[in-house]
């Protein structure tokens, strides 16, 4: 079976700052995801991406960016840090877009102070 | 993607049978339904999928009615390891490639 491996698991940042979020998968799987989670509310796609190099905007992308150097590796940037914010940012992989079945990551928790 | 309906929370005893009810009228003919569970501080695991035919693994069955506008998740002897939240969802296979995930089930287990 693969992993799905995602660093930080904890991340604090400070108002304004710009943060990275890193994913790596080892089941050789063609699609990458970045779900955003809000406590009370069901997980918003922010960005996924079909192949390497390639990048697809979901429903949240504005305030990120996103980049698939590696078919294996999928990273997220948030842009401008906003001041308390608290969420968890959850990366998955899917074989494909011919599967909904995706695998996740434990995700990583993002505090803003 | 269609939209899923289901019960905010459930709660259920350690050996008992659940019954974890999904509405979905709008559902199109080309649309799975997918069934997702989630622990705290874990991400979405998948737990099964079907178009028409009940289908069942060694996690739980999936009964789907015959109009498909409704799905039951059936879980046999649950424990408290399958306290977590159920999400329904609907997807087109081979066409986008996104899940929509809403609010789901709790499912609570007593002792």
């Amino acid at each position: 079976g693969g992993i799905i491996t995602q660093t930080p698991k904890f991340l604090i940042g400070q108002e304004g700052q710009k943060l990275t979020l890193k994913c790596q998968q080892n089941f050789n799987h063609d699609t990458m995801y970045w779900y955003r989670q809000d406590s009370g509310k069901g997980l918003r796609l922010i960005y996924y991406s079909i192949t390497e190099n390639d990048l697809q905007k979901g429903d949240l992308s504005e305030g990120y960016d996103a980049s698939r150097e590696k078919k294996s590796s999928f990273s997220l940037t948030v842009t401008s840090a906003q001041k308390n914010e608290m969420a968890v940012f959850l990366c998955a992989s899917s074989i494909g877009g011919v599967t909904g079945q995706l695998y996740f990551g434990e995700g990583s928790k993002l505090t803003v102070l | 993607d269609a939209k899923t309906t289901q019960p905010d929370s459930m709660e259920s005893t350690e050996g008992e049978t659940v019954h974890l009810p999904c509405s979905h009228a709008t559902i199109s003919g080309n649309e799975y339904i997918y069934w997702y569970r989630q622990v705290p501080l874990q991400g979405p695991e998948y737990v099964t999928h079907g178009l028409q035919q009940n289908t069942t693994n060694s996690m739980a069955f999936l009964a789907i009615a015959s109009d498909r506008k409704s799905s039951t998740l059936i879980l046999t002897h649950v424990s408290l390891r399958d306290a977590a939240v159920y999400h329904c969802i609907l997807r087109v296979d081979g066409n986008t490639r996104k899940l929509i995930f809403g609010l789901g089930t709790t499912l609570q287990v007593q002792p």
